[in-house]
């Protein structure tokens, strides 16, 4: 299977504390994504970050990249309960139009 | 302002039936188009995708069969459904150079 994996597969957190998730690939990329899901909806994307690039922020999101491990985290910061949901990533695979998704990890935030 | 629209979002079908999923795309011309199924608390499942009218890929080779019409038109279809087929599919499209997926909101489908 080309899918990626991503750790932990579930993470419960107090509101305001950081939720880090880790993500692998198992291809050569040009960009890898992350994505939110709510419950039975469709996903939302958050953040794109390109293969020549190795962080990015956006808001309280903070992204890392490393081709050599083939791996990525997603931080994000100050969590709030509106935070709770599946967030995927998703990797362009090189020379292709296919988008790879890893298996999710389902993030709780506790009031 | 570019939209995505998929239909219907749930369906109970036997087994053995014929199926349709439709998706359309509004607000931008020549989108790369795909369908993805999600089991249960799973991660998203490649299916099929497209990069232009009548082009088709597909990854997972199965009953399962897709169509592009039109431009902006992707139809996902089975002629006969397996138990197996049950679960959440999801339509996306992105720009033709490759960039974020935008998703329809899914259509739910349990064979029984």
């Amino acid at each position: 299977s080309q899918q990626g994996e991503e750790d932990p597969q579930a993470l419960s957190i107090q509101e305001g504390e950081n939720a880090t998730m880790n993500c692998s690939y198992k291809t050569s990329i040009n960009n890898l994504q992350w994505y939110r899901q709510n419950s039975g909806r469709g996903l939302v994307h958050l953040i794109l970050i390109r293969s020549n690039e190795r962080e990015k922020h956006s808001g309280r999101l903070r992204v890392t990249l490393d081709t050599s491990k083939k791996s990525s985290s997603l931080l994000i910061t100050a969590s709030r309960a509106a935070d709770t949901a599946s967030y995927f990533c998703a990797t362009l695979t090189s020379g292709t139009y296919k988008y790879i998704f890893g298996t999710g990890t389902r993030l709780k935030v506790l009031a | 302002s570019q939209t995505i629209h998929q239909w219907p979002a749930t369906l109970v079908q036997p087994v053995g039936s014929p199926l349709s999923l439709e998706c359309t795309v509004e607000g931008t011309s020549n989108p790369n188009l795909y369908w993805y199924r999600q089991a249960a608390g799973r991660g998203l499942q490649l299916l099929f995708y497209s990069v232009g009218i009548g082009q088709i890929s597909s990854e997972v080779p199965q009953n399962l069969s897709a169509s592009r019409p039109q431009d902006r038109q992707f139809i996902l279809s089975s002629k006969k459904l397996l138990l197996s087929d049950s679960g959440f599919y999801l339509c996306a499209w992105s720009v033709p150079g490759g960039g974020e997926l935008f998703f329809g909101e899914g259509s739910r489908l349990t064979v029984l």
